[in-house]
């Protein structure tokens, strides 16, 4: 596709309950980011991977957070037993290159939008 | 405490009017600074990325000025349009990690 895509768009779940978020970066591109923004602030990083490899995951909040990307492209945010504090969008965004280098840009996706109630 | 702050939070013009918005950073060791445009329920677009050795850069009606001695940086809007109306905001890239630490943004309306 032309861009970063995020499923599903908007998500409602229910307190305790286990949500996957699919991120699809742009095709050939390295590295891929996952940031969590609150309602009126900025993105704050999750975790960032090169390929497969999940080389930064500092950002998770906790061990009920959760992700992978088996095969270098498609990546999948897990949440598990959600809580309210957990409402948020959830953005991915891509680099083509090693994401960390200083002029690298990445391209952002929509974001899904997860409300726990 | 925050890292990046800007402001105003939010700011209202009139269309064809300018505009500036502050970013003050405190974010070490410095890599460099950029700034994103975000729609509301889009994900955010970069708009400029400076270095500390550059001082201003330009992309269209947007202009970014950095100061890294003083930790500041300004993104001016000129003669603003309708489509102007997002939430700005700025980023610093911490080092050698590339980690991007954000802002709260800046939410500009532009009327008509």
């Amino acid at each position: 596709g032309a861009g970063v895509s995020q499923s599903p768009r908007y998500k409602v779940a229910k307190r305790g309950q286990d949500v996957a978020l699919r991120c699809d970066p742009i095709s050939g591109h390295v590295s891929l980011f996952w940031y969590q923004q609150a309602l009126g602030q900025g993105p704050e990083f999750l975790t960032y991977f090169q390929n497969e490899a999940q080389l930064d995951k500092s950002g998770l909040p906790s061990d009920r957070f959760f992700a992978e990307r088996p095969e270098g492209s498609v990546s999948t945010l897990k949440i598990q037993r959600t809580q309210q504090e957990d409402s948020a969008v959830y953005l991915c965004a891509s680099s083509l290159d090693k994401g960390r280098r200083p002029r690298e840009t990445q391209y952002f996706g929509p974001g899904t939008r997860l409300l726990v109630l | 405490k925050n890292q990046v702050e800007q402001s105003p939070q939010s700011l209202i013009i009139l269309e064809g009017k300018n505009c500036t918005l502050q970013c003050n950073y405190t974010v070490s060791p410095f890599s460099n600074l950029r700034w994103y445009k975000q729609d509301t329920g889009r994900g955010p677009v970069s708009l400029t990325i400076m270095t500390f050795s550059e001082n201003t850069k330009s992309n269209g009606r947007y202009t970014a000025t950095l100061d890294a001695d003083t930790k500041q940086s300004s993104l001016h809007i000129t003669a603003s349009q309708l489509s102007d109306s997002a939430s700005y905001i700025c980023v610093v890239s911490r080092g050698n990690t590339g980690k991007l630490i954000f802002g709260q943004g800046t939410t500009l309306q532009v009327k008509p």
